[in-house]
Parts: structure tokens; sequence; C-alpha cells
């Protein structure tokens, strides 16, 4: 079974700052990992996804996450913190039948600090 | 293009009572999923709707339904409203085919039950 763990349900860091938004997963075969995006009163937006090939991944907003197998982890980074970031942020796993479902982890609030 | 669009965006039941919860797909898609995000969760997979049909199913009791109509859009249903309903309902809908992130969310409907 898949299961994926984020670590804290609450990040807050300085505008500028360096974010990093954990997650490691657990899976039986190799694995699709996603990380979406929450908004206030918005739906989940597709940040970026690891399939196959290149471990370090670039999404939008300047997001980027690197695929570890040997650590089973897939965590977030930014940079510099921009106050637009602030928003739920939630670590995803799926096999690689295109039949299965996504696992989406509990989710971590991202709040910038001005 | 019109993006996934869910109505209504607040709802308050009492324990018991039926709901129904309507989604609007994206132009050109013609597979809806739905999700249930309960409070500090990541959203659950309840069932995914293709050609009008169930097409797979998360761990949820009979008394969560739907529907899917020919223009794509769809409907869930849920029956003898319990408390632990209370969630963000999200409808995301993608082609059939597509691979398991290619899907777009809607915004949601947040339901409460009292």
């Amino acid at each position: 079974a898949q299961s994926v763990t984020q670590l804290g349900s609450h990040v807050s860091v300085s505008e500028g700052a360096l974010v990093l938004l954990r997650c490691n997963y657990s899976s039986s075969v190799p694995p699709y990992l996603f990380w979406y995006v929450q908004y206030p009163n918005q739906g989940l937006q597709l940040l970026l996804k690891y399939t196959t090939g290149a471990t370090l991944v670039k999404g939008i907003n300047g997001f980027e996450a690197e695929f570890k197998k040997s650590e089973t982890s897939f965590h977030l980074t930014k940079p510099s913190a921009h106050m637009s970031d602030a928003a739920e942020y939630f670590c995803a796993v799926s096999d690689l039948n295109r039949d299965d479902k996504i696992i989406f982890g509990k989710g971590t609030r991202l709040h910038i600090l001005p | 293009e019109t993006g996934v669009t869910q109505s209504p965006t607040h709802l308050i039941k009492t324990r018991g009572q039926q709901v129904t919860l309507r989604c609007s797909s994206q132009s050109g898609h013609n597979t809806v999923s739905w999700y249930q995000q309960a409070l500090g969760q990541g959203p659950q997979f309840i069932f995914q709707y293709y050609r009008e049909e169930e097409n797979g199913r998360g761990n949820f009791p009979p008394r969560f339904s739907g529907l899917q109509f020919p223009n794509y859009s769809s409907e869930l249903n849920v029956n003898a409203l319990e408390l632990d309903d209370s969630a963000l309902y999200l409808c995301a809908s993608s082609l059939a085919g597509a691979l398991i992130y290619e899907q777009y969310f809607g915004p949601g409907t947040r339901l409460t039950v009292t």
C-alpha cells in the first residue's frame, strides 16, 4: 500500500527565506510523486511531478523538488519565499498504473512572515 | 476555456438529511472524479465517473453515490448524512486515458453537517 507523510502541519518562513516542505512516501513499486498547492477558496493545482528520469524536478512559481529513492523523500523547496506563496501544500503519490488513484498527504500550511 | 465549477460553494445540512453537490467539468473533459477533504486531512478519492458510469471507487459506503450526465457534468449524492461527512468536497475533471495527475480541480463545496 502507498502512503505519504508530510512533516509539519504548519510551517512559517520569513519573506525572502528558503522554503522547505518535507514529504516522505511509502510505495512497493516505483512511484509517481506530486506536489499540489491549494490557495484559499480554490481547488488543488499541480505544482510539479516526478514520474521518471531526472530526479530534480522544477515546477511553477519557482518551486522544485528532488526525488531521493534512498531516503524515500520528495521534499519541496523554493529559494526565496514570497507572500503569495502562503497556501496549503499537499504531497501525493501514485503508482505507474494509469487507473490508480492519488494518495494525498495531510498537507502543510505555509505561512509567510513579513 | 471554462474551468471546473462546483455548486453550491457552501452548504449546511442536518444529520440524517440528504445532499446533492454538483460539478461541471472543464470544457472537453469527459471524466469526473470526486474527493472528500476533511479538516486537517488531504483529499480522499470517493469515485470516478466516465461515460455516465462509475469507473472506480474509494473506501466510501454506498450512501455516497453519483451521476454523470451526457454533457459530462456530475452530481455527488450523500444520503443519511453523518457529522463526519462535514468536509470540503472536490471535483476534478480529466480526459479518459489521461495520466492520473492530468486532472483539474474545482474550488470545492464546503459541507457542514450539524
